[in-house]
Parts: C-alpha cells; structure tokens; sequence
C-alpha cells in the first residue's frame, strides 16, 4: 500500500488564489521531504528540502515567498502556492525519507495536478 | 553536481521485443545510489529499483534487469518481451546517501512505446 499519501490529486484554482497541498508519510517518520515540479513532457525537477522542524531549503531559482513549505510534524509537510498564476499550473510530487530509511527508496506521493485559470 | 543522461528520449517497439534504456550519471561523491522509476499516463511515480554504488552486481527481476558499469558511469535497464503495460516515461535518477543529500537528480526521462 501507499506509504507515502499526497492530497488533492488535482485542483483547478482562479489565478491569485493560493492552493494548498499535504504531503503526509503513513507509517514511518519523515524528517526529511522534497518537492519537486514536473511540468507536462519534462523531467522532475527539485523545488526544495523540507526538514522537519525547521525552515526549508529552495533550490536555485525557486521563490521561497510563493511556494510555502511548512514540515511541523514528522508526518506532514505542505505545500502552499500562493497568488497562483497559469504558469504555476504544473504536477507537484512529494517524497519523503526518514530516520531508519536513510538508506531506503525515497517514497513518492502521487502528485498534484494543479491547474490555474 | 550531480547529473543524470538519458539520450533517448522516444522509444517505440513492438510488443515481445526486448528494448534497453540507458543512463549515465555524473557525481562527485563517492557512496550514491541509483534508482529507476516507472511514471504511466496517470503520473505517479513506480519505483523499480535502487542500486547502492558499492554494489556492481546485475540484477533481474521478471522481465527487467539492469547492468550497472561503475567505470563507465552506466546504469542501463533492459525490459525482456515488452508488454504494452510497460509503455510508459521511465526516469533513471541519482541521489546521495544521507538526509537532505538523498533528494533525487532524475533524467529527463524516455518515453516508451509498446506497440501491439
């Protein structure tokens, strides 16, 4: 089953508005999770760390003001978009790694399909 | 920095031959691992394998195997007797091995055709 569980699957949102997504590890800790973008016919590309406890770690490139990443529990981090526009509108996944699985394939949620209009 | 290659971009083979899907890496760290993911038309991500760079062995499972050659920097997949199932964008990636250095580099991926 699922050990790593991501909601919505999709959203529609009007552009300005903020969308939030959670990205929640089921049966095991995750001290650390990433995000990552993919937009449509393109690889997955990392958006940031999040570690749990403290402020998250942005890739190059990405504004840490627009994409809110909040990991206050060990089995969620979220994901907020805010003042969405169209170009926002892109696949987001989570993974989530934790202490004892270090050493473990990185879990992955099964993305968010968000579209801004 | 850490860098995956994966030249192929399309493949198209007809159900039951074989296909081989390349990749090379490039890292400066000396323990990493390897990983290849399964992304079908509904987007979620299928892992498939991991190989710890210590470990050179080929391994099979079912119809997929994988060569990883350290001194070339390869980690290559071979689907056996495709299946249309398997038409699908396959991911190899790369990451370190320890907290925030486990985030994943992938390749651009390659989008494979399983015709019937």
């Amino acid at each position: 089953g699922a050990v790593v569980s991501q909601h919505p699957s999709w959203v529609i949102c009007k552009s300005g508005t903020s969308v939030k997504i959670e990205c929640r590890s089921l049966d095991f800790q995750a001290t650390t999770m990433f995000w990552y973008r993919q937009f449509p016919k393109q690889s997955l590309m990392l958006m940031a760390t999040s570690n749990e406890g403290s402020k998250a770690t942005y890739e190059q490139g990405v504004e840490k003001d627009k994409f809110l990443i909040n990991h206050a529990s060990l089995t969620l981090s979220t994901l907020t978009v805010t003042s969405a526009h169209p170009e926002d509108s892109s696949f987001y996944i989570c993974s989530a790694g934790g202490q004892g699985r270090l050493n473990s394939p990185l879990h992955f949620g099964n993305g968010t399909r968000l579209t801004v209009t | 920095a850490q860098k995956v290659t994966q030249a192929q971009t399309e493949i198209s083979v007809v159900e039951k031959e074989d296909v081989t899907l390349d990749c090379v890496y490039e890292t400066r760290d000396t323990t990493y691992y390897l990983f290849w993911y399964k992304q079908p038309p509904s987007g979620e991500l299928v892992f498939l394998i991991r190989r710890n760079s210590f470990d050179e062995q080929n391994e099979i499972s079912g119809r997929y195997s994988w060569n990883f050659q350290k001194s070339t920097s390869s980690f290559n997949f071979t689907i056996t007797a495709s299946q249309v199932v398997d038409s699908a964008v396959y991911f190899c990636a790369l990451s370190g091995t320890t907290g925030a250095n486990s985030k994943l580099t992938f390749g651009k991926g390659i989008t494979l055709s399983v015709r019937p």
